[in-house]
């Protein structure tokens, strides 16, 4: 599986967009990009995935590079409530491990 | 109904006790996993079930013993347990056991004490 690279911290002004960066300069063709963020003592939530294309739904947007070296997720409208760890797992087969994640802190 | 049900959501215990950690989902998943996650840390993957049976065993101690019963249930059964083992047991399932469907549903956790 790949491994992924991400910040360890980030902060972000309520109501500004979230980037958060993720590097998976050795996925396979076949593995997918997932993200998932864990709030604090909660379950990890699912929040967005994506192979090639670019990716949006009601939470969040995922871009991906054309050489899938690197992905992006947006948060467009960050909140108080997207205060959490934001996971980026390389996906293959039925094991999801996570890397060290990205601590976002939404700044009032 | 799209939860992951996990009982109890403390749990503590001794070294020398026998206890179990419950999980139950009806959303019809094939896939079902356990998680280890200690504070500060991501979660760690433990085992994973596909259709019902063990596909998965990172190598985790023998006083940890998984139970899938049946597609809804997934048990994991603890004995003689370390104060290391100390963290927070997530339970998670997702459609399909081939990988397929990836989305992974989690529980809210078993926060597990040893003393």
């Amino acid at each position: 599986d790949a491994k992924t690279t991400q910040p360890p911290s980030m902060d972000c002004a309520e109501g500004r967009a979230a980037n958060l960066p993720c590097n998976h300069s050795t996925i396979s063709g076949n593995e997918y990009v997932y993200w998932y963020r864990q709030i604090h003592s909660q379950g990890p939530q699912y929040i967005i995935h994506g192979l090639k294309n670019n990716e949006t739904n009601e939470m969040a947007s995922l871009i991906i590079t054309e050489d899938r070296k690197s992905s992006t997720l947006i948060l467009p409208h960050a909140t108080l409530r997207d205060t959490a760890v934001y996971y980026c797992i390389a996906f293959t087969g039925n094991q999801f491990y996570f890397g060290t994640g990205t601590s976002l802190t939404v700044i009032p | 109904d799209t939860e992951v049900t996990q009982t109890p959501k403390h749990l503590v215990m001794g070294m020398t006790n026998k206890k179990s950690l419950k999980c139950e989902q009806h959303m019809g998943h094939r896939a079902m996993y356990w998680y280890k996650q200690k504070a500060k840390k991501p979660p760690e993957l433990m085992f994973v079930y596909s259709y019902e049976k063990l596909s998965i065993n990172e190598s985790v101690p023998s006083r940890f013993s998984p139970e899938c019963p049946n597609s809804s249930l997934l048990n994991l059964h603890l004995h003689a347990l370390q104060p290391e083992d100390s963290a927070l047991y997530l339970c998670a399932s997702s459609q399909d056991g081939r990988g397929l469907y990836g989305e992974l549903f989690f529980g809210e956790g078993s926060r597990l004490t040893v003393l």
